[in-house]
């Protein structure tokens, strides 16, 4: 089977910053995407890795390690509106069978 | 920005009834998806769609499913009788292009709660 874990809850206060992480086990492997996703929302989409190493995107940034199965979402300057479950999902197939993580419930104080 | 647009945002059904969900992805996509969210629950792969036909589905997508693409842009999804574990967020995606492509965009979702 395909399996994905990463945290449940995370807590960070406003400015910081905070890393999540993300362990995958799955069949084959074309693609790793992080996602936001609001209460009652539609994930958008955060960032894609398919090669090793770090993709930054403004105040996001994401690492992936094929060779561990391992890959993080690094936001920077956290901002309440940053208060969110965060998605690690898997593409695996050719053909776009992904499998997708519990999601990590990001909240952020002031 | 181009989007991707589902109906019915809510629908309430009886067991046993058939539904059908009803995406309009964005215009230049080529693949489309069906995923589900049951509430509190990881988002889970149904199907993928190419080429008017499905590429891929997952073992939820059995045979009470069926997607279309009835006329060039509408893309559905058919449950023909539906049962209470149904209840879900249902999300259309799609993509311009399938592999080694980045950014799914997923519609606003259709919440089905089946009574």
């Amino acid at each position: 089977g395909q399996n994905i874990d990463q945290p449940t809850e995370m807590t960070a206060t406003e400015g910081a910053i905070v890393q999540i992480n993300c362990t995958y086990q799955t069949s084959g492997f074309n693609g790793l995407f992080w996602y936001q996703q609001h209460a009652g929302e539609a994930p958008t989409f955060l960032s894609y890795n398919v090669l090793d190493g770090l993709e930054e995107k403004g105040r996001f940034s994401s690492f992936l390690s094929r060779s561990k199965g391992y890959s993080y979402l690094l936001l920077k300057e956290l901002q309440m509106k940053d208060s969110a479950s965060y998605l690690c999902a898997v593409r695996y197939t050719n053909a776009g069978k992904s499998t997708f993580g519990d999601g990590t419930t990001l909240t952020v104080k002031p | 920005e181009p989007e991707v647009t589902q109906t019915p945002s809510h629908q309430v059904t009886q067991m046993g009834q058939e539904v059908i969900l009803r995406c309009v992805p964005i215009s230049n996509h080529l693949y489309f998806y069906w995923y589900r969210q049951i509430l509190g629950q990881k988002v889970e792969f149904l199907v993928s769609f190419y080429n008017n036909e499905i590429s891929e589905k997952s073992e939820i997508f059995d045979d009470q499913f069926s997607v279309e693409r009835p006329d060039g842009s509408n893309f559905t999804l058919k449950i023909r009788s539906t049962k209470l574990e149904d209840s879900a967020m249902y999300f259309c995606a799609s993509t311009r292009t399938g592999v080694n492509t980045g950014e799914l965009f997923f519609g606003e979702g259709s919440r089905l709660t089946v009574l």
